[in-house]
């Protein structure tokens, strides 16, 4: 069965410094997606991206996050300067479609990021 | 704010017995997702509930939704310690299509 692709699978960080998580959608997905899990909470989406855009994106989304797919094949999440708070789960999704789709979204297996 | 909200948070169950996780939610939506967490995995989906009424079935797992009341139930029969894991169940708004998620039901089964 296809799979999202997430690298590295663990990083840690120290605050201030920038990091650049790595996904690997599905490949004939067209929607992407990045959410947030803090540990032992729920989670959290952050910003979805359709046509090389952004299509949607929280609150937690700020001037600090950007995401961008400059291939063909990859979806990144950038943290210009990481806070002690930016430590979570960060699993990349893909979707075939907008709303509706089979199986709900596809998640990779996620990236914990500690920041130290 | 769109809320999701599942109880119980934790569930201690013994294998064989039947119990039901609750979710309910404070938005129109008429899509309900769930999925199982394994400590440290990723999401993996279990479920999409696409209508008022829809009921799905795999294994030992049940699911319903009821749009009018804004719930949706997972049912679970006769368990087993394999279903130990942490289940959450996500809506989307009519609009958009971002998923809002549930607090997160924490199963533990006992033998």
């Amino acid at each position: 069965e296809p799979e999202v692709t997430q690298t590295p699978s663990h990083q840690v960080t120290q605050m201030g410094q920038e990091v650049i998580l790595r996904c690997v959608p599905i490949s004939n997905h067209l929607y992407f997606y990045w959410y947030r899990q803090i540990l032992g909470q729920k989670v959290e989406f952050l910003v979805s991206f359709y046509n090389n855009e952004i299509s949607e994106k929280s609150e937690i989304f700020d001037d600090q996050f950007s995401v961008e797919r400059p291939d063909g094949s990859n979806f990144t999440l950038k943290i210009r300067s990481t806070k002690l708070e930016d430590s979570a789960m960060y699993f990349c999704a893909s979707s075939g479609g907008a709303r509706y789709t089979e199986k709900g979204y596809t998640f990779g297996s996620g990236t914990r990021l500690t920041v130290v | 704010e769109l809320k999701v909200e599942q109880n119980p948070l934790f569930l201690s169950m013994q294998e064989g017995k039947n119990y039901t996780i609750y979710c309910n939610y404070s938005t129109t939506s008429d899509r309900l997702y769930w999925y199982r967490q394994d400590p440290g995995k990723s999401l993996e989906s279990l479920f999409v509930l696409l209508s008022n009424g829809a009921v799905k079935q795999e294994g030992r797992l049940m699911a319903s939704l009821d749009t009018k009341a804004r719930l949706s139930t997972l049912h679970i029969t006769a368990a087993v310690h394999d279903l130990s894991a942490t289940y959450f169940c996500a809506v989307d708004r009519n609009t958009g299509n971002q998923f809002y998620f549930g607090t997160g039901t924490s199963l533990t089964v006992i033998p």
